[in-house]
């Protein structure tokens, strides 16, 4: 499997707020992504990427950026947090047709 | 995008017992996947399995492609596969995104 990190794993910010979550992997993937999951639901895809030149949006980017600083890293940004991004946030790599998911990161938005 | 309808959404079972998991999608897919999220919110990889039977343990799915549904049996269950359930799909139509279900959220009593 890949060996797939989050930082921070758990996050309380204001709202108005800049912040920036980031993934690792350690596999060397090139496909990866990011997701929200909302209490009782399942998760939603908010960016994906497949490789540093190639950012795509899913359902849920609007409020949202993204950044694919190397083929490792990929980081998810709330350029102005509301208390609506208040989720579990999941990174995931893909390899061939299996994706394989980090930790996730706990964020709160007050 | 594809609609994934998992049923029942919640299930309580006692120690031992068996029970069987249910996904319905709406289009054709090319990739399936379920995964439990255990109760710190980590998810795990339990198969891959867009058509055909495979078998893990005292796990096993089913995937019947042409009537887009699968399966997910869990038998003799233990209180440590308590979690929810996710069943996530790939559409034929964008071999990129996954779209997941709300979950089946499984309680095993001692």
């Amino acid at each position: 499997d890949a060996d797939v990190t989050q930082t921070p794993r758990n996050r309380i910010t204001k709202t108005g707020k800049r912040i920036m979550l980031e993934c690792s992997q350690t596999k060397g993937h090139d496909r990866m992504y990011w997701y929200r999951q909302d209490p009782g639901l399942g998760l939603r895809l908010i960016y994906y990427s497949f490789d540093v030149k190639d950012i795509n949006k899913g359902e849920i980017s609007d409020g949202y950026s993204v950044s694919r600083q190397a083929q490792a890293k990929f980081s998810l940004s709330l350029e102005s947090a509301i208390p609506n991004q208040t989720a579990l946030y999941f990174c995931a790599t893909r390899e061939g047709d299996e994706q394989y998911f980090g930790p996730g990161t706990r964020l709160t938005v007050t | 995008g594809i609609q994934v309808e998992q049923s029942p959404p919640d299930l309580i079972l006692q120690e031992g017992a068996n029970s069987t998991l249910r996904c319905n999608f709406s289009d054709s897919v090319n990739n399936l996947q379920w995964f439990h999220q255990n109760p710190w919110g980590q998810l795990i990889n339990l198969f891959y399995i867009p058509s055909g039977t495979k078998q893990n343990g005292r796990l096993s799915a089913t995937t019947v492609a042409t009537e887009r549904y699968s399966l997910l049996y869990i038998s003799s269950s233990q209180t440590t596969d308590s979690g929810v359930y996710f069943c996530a799909v790939g559409p034929s139509s964008n071999f990129n995104k996954f779209y997941f279900g709300s979950g089946t959220k499984l309680n095993v009593k001692p």
